[in-house]
């Protein structure tokens, strides 16, 4: 049953810590999006991938937050350094063609205190 | 103003009630659209997809407005299943997916 691998399910950070987020997209699948979700945003797009390349990046916090696929298995999502307000569940999606479907991963749940 | 908004809620409806949410988008290059769902502390996934045409799925209907860019879900016949977060979904440009807040159902017995 393919689906796309985040890990760390959950992380508790001290603020000013280096955070890294990991993320599996399905296989096959070239396109990769990060969001990130909280109670007063709701589903934020941060950036998104095609081809490893980075398509768009405005959502993200540009000092702070930075995205890179080093390869076709592997997109990351790394804040640097964290701050309590980054505190959200930080979502990880792929899919295969314009238009269509995004499926998600399971989610990384982050605390900075 | 965000690209898609819907009404947060919650809608409370007891079972069997028919409930319909809409979603407006700002972005008239927007070309496709969805309705993901999602309950309490999972990830989104597809309800269904939106075509100008409308879309039905058993108890769901979907509708697409491009005059008044906007979007519907109607759910008849609620079900204790259904309560959840109804996320609207618009994507332009082929690859840019954005979400909706979400709107919050709460069906009782």
């Amino acid at each position: 049953d393919a689906r796309v691998t985040q890990t760390p399910r959950h992380k508790v950070t001290e603020m000013g810590q280096e955070v890294t987020m990991r993320c599996q997209p399905i296989l096959g699948h070239n396109t990769v999006f990060w969001y990130r979700q909280t109670m007063m945003q709701g589903l934020e797009l941060l950036a998104y991938f095609r081809n490893r390349a980075p398509l768009d990046d405005s959502g993200m916090p540009k000092d702070r937050f930075s995205a890179e696929m080093p390869d076709a298995t592997l997109a990351t999502l790394k804040i640097q350094p964290s701050e309590p307000r980054d505190s959200a569940v930080y979502f990880c999606a792929s899919g295969d063609r314009a238009n269509t479907e995004a499926f998600f991963g399971q989610g990384t749940r982050l605390t900075v205190v | 103003r965000k690209e898609v908004e819907q009404d947060p809620g919650p809608f409370n409806v007891p079972e069997g009630a028919t409930v319909a949410f809409n979603c407006t988008y700002s972005n008239s290059a927007s070309q496709s659209f969805f309705w993901y769902r999602q309950d309490c502390r999972k990830e989104p996934k597809l309800l269904m997809s939106v075509y100008s045409s409308g879309n039905e799925d058993g108890r769901f209907t979907a509708q697409l407005n491009r005059a008044s860019q906007y979007i519907s879900l109607l759910i008849r016949d609620s079900k204790l299943s259904d309560s959840a977060t109804y996320l609207c979904v618009g994507n332009t440009g082929g690859f840019k997916t954005i979400f909706g807040a979400g709107t919050r159902l709460f069906v009782k017995a």
